[in-house]
């Protein structure tokens, strides 16, 4: 079946650049996206890159794709105190309909 | 436009009873999903619905169903409660395409004591 990996951790200082990492499997993958949660939350939708794309810049969220590794990054310009979050990568497959998220990454910003 | 509502929030309830949640999507959206998160299992798929009719169900048993009306809003049903069944269930909404996202709700905090 699908499976989504990201690392557990990430702490960064304020103002530096994060770079959070996910890796996927289902190579049917169409659709992948990027969410942030709060705690005591539901999910924020972030952004979103379509498979047939290798970018993509929103503000201070840039999303880069690797489709032959099956790789994708969620980088975070100028990282606020306020970015402090989980942040989970999410893959759908055809109309995607059904997400497949990973375990989500804890970013610590650090003063 | 709002956004997706649950009700409600919290509920604590004992084993072997039943729970029955329910979700507002935003609207104009016809399709509803839950999930369930857990820190053990994490996110993961309960089902979907789309104009009354379930489309996709995820891998679990038979005393998680759910329901959706004529407005688009959305019920989901917990039987014989189980102590594992304490998570944070979540519902999406998004729209006909699907491929700008599910837009999730703020979830409900379900504690089986």
């Amino acid at each position: 079946g699908e499976d989504v990996e990201q690392s557990l951790f990430l702490s960064v200082r304020e103002g530096d650049s994060s770079v959070i990492n996910c890796t996927y499997t289902d190579s049917s993958s169409t659709y992948l996206y990027w969410y942030k949660q709060e705690p005591g939350a539901g999910l924020q939708l972030l952004t979103y890159i379509f498979s047939n794309m290798d970018m993509k810049q929103d503000q201070r969220l840039t999303v880069l794709l690797n489709k032959k590794d099956k790789h994708l990054s969620l980088r975070i310009a100028d990282t606020q105190t306020g970015d402090s979050a989980i942040y989970f990568c999410a893959e759908g497959s055809g109309s995607a309909r059904q997400l497949t998220f990973g375990s989500g990454t804890q970013l610590t910003v650090l003063p | 436009k709002a956004g997706v509502t649950q009700t409600p929030r919290y509920l604590i309830k004992t084993r072997g009873q039943q729970v029955t949640l329910s979700c507002s999507p935003i609207s104009g959206h016809r399709s509803v999903s839950w999930y369930q998160q857990t820190p053990g299992q994490g996110l993961q798929f309960l089902f979907e619905y789309f104009s009354e009719t379930q489309r996709n169900k995820g891998n679990f048993p038979g005393r998680f169903s759910g329901r959706q009306f004529s407005n688009s809003r959305s019920e989901m049903n917990v039987s014989t409660l189980e102590l594992g069944d304490s998570a944070l269930y979540l519902c999406a909404s998004r729209e006909a395409s699907g491929r700008m996202g599910q837009f999730f709700g703020p979830g409900t905090r379900l504690t089986v004591l």
